[in-house]
């Protein structure tokens, strides 16, 4: 069983377009996180979400939004695709609030291209 | 910015021991040692975790130096599988921001037969 899963896998887009990645957990976590990992390989942390409540939210422009319409669920929406949004997402949980010292379960990973 | 300095790549025999040094000398008392790893296209994937004391999973051991400025992790008898980028970070015992995992460069490790 998946603990934590990604949809798409994959996402190819237009510049200008909108776009959502989806994140699931089956662990019965608490808190939920997205990351960015760019061409060079860098892993950035982009938010955070205890129990559906934003607690974390790293300098990302207000084109990204994260929603949390459970707290098993932590989708990623993505306004006016840019080139630099190309990367890949990845979505992670931990079981307590963000940044304590428990440890994060990540995702397969999205891999956005944007042309 | 990360705070750890890691060699950016290492080899290592099939079925030997992998160690993996890691520098952390500006390490806080409330900061643990954590490490990840990222086999190729998958997510980052815990190992373990440290304070002060050694510690051992089943996956590896890790040893932190008594002043903590340093920790090795060691994979006892590597396969194949273990080829990924090793991830040292170090991490606040207390919530928000300080708490992030912060991704540096890591250690590329190739297993070779």
């Amino acid at each position: 069983d998946t603990a934590v899963s990604q949809t798409p896998k994959y996402l190819v887009t237009q510049m200008g377009n909108d776009k959502s990645i989806k994140c699931e957990q089956n662990l019965g976590h608490d808190t939920m996180y997205w990351y960015k990992q760019d061409s060079k390989k860098f892993l950035k942390i982009m938010f955070s979400y205890n129990n559906k409540e934003l607690i974390i939210n790293e300098t990302v422009p207000n084109r990204f939004s994260p929603k949390s319409p459970d707290k098993a669920h932590l989708n990623l929406h993505i306004n006016s695709l840019e080139l630099g949004d190309s990367a890949v997402y990845f979505c992670a949980s931990s079981q307590g609030l963000a940044g304590r010292t428990d440890t994060q379960y990540f995702g397969p990973g999205t891999r956005l291209t944007v042309l | 910015d990360a705070k750890t300095t890691q060699p950016p790549s290492m080899d290592c025999a099939e079925g030997r021991a992998a160690n993996l040094p890691c520098n952390h000398s500006t390490i806080s008392g409330n900061e643990y040692v954590y490490w990840y790893r990222q086999i190729h296209s998958q997510g980052p994937q815990y190992i373990i975790h440290g304070l002060k004391n050694n510690e051992t999973n089943e996956m590896a051991s890790l040893i932190i130096t008594e002043d903590r400025k340093s920790s090795t992790l060691i994979l006892p008898h590597a396969t194949l599988r273990d080829t990924a980028v090793y991830y040292c970070i170090v991490r606040s015992h207390y919530g928000g921001s300080q708490g992030n995992l912060i991704f540096g460069k890591g250690t590329k490790l190739s297993v070779k037969p």
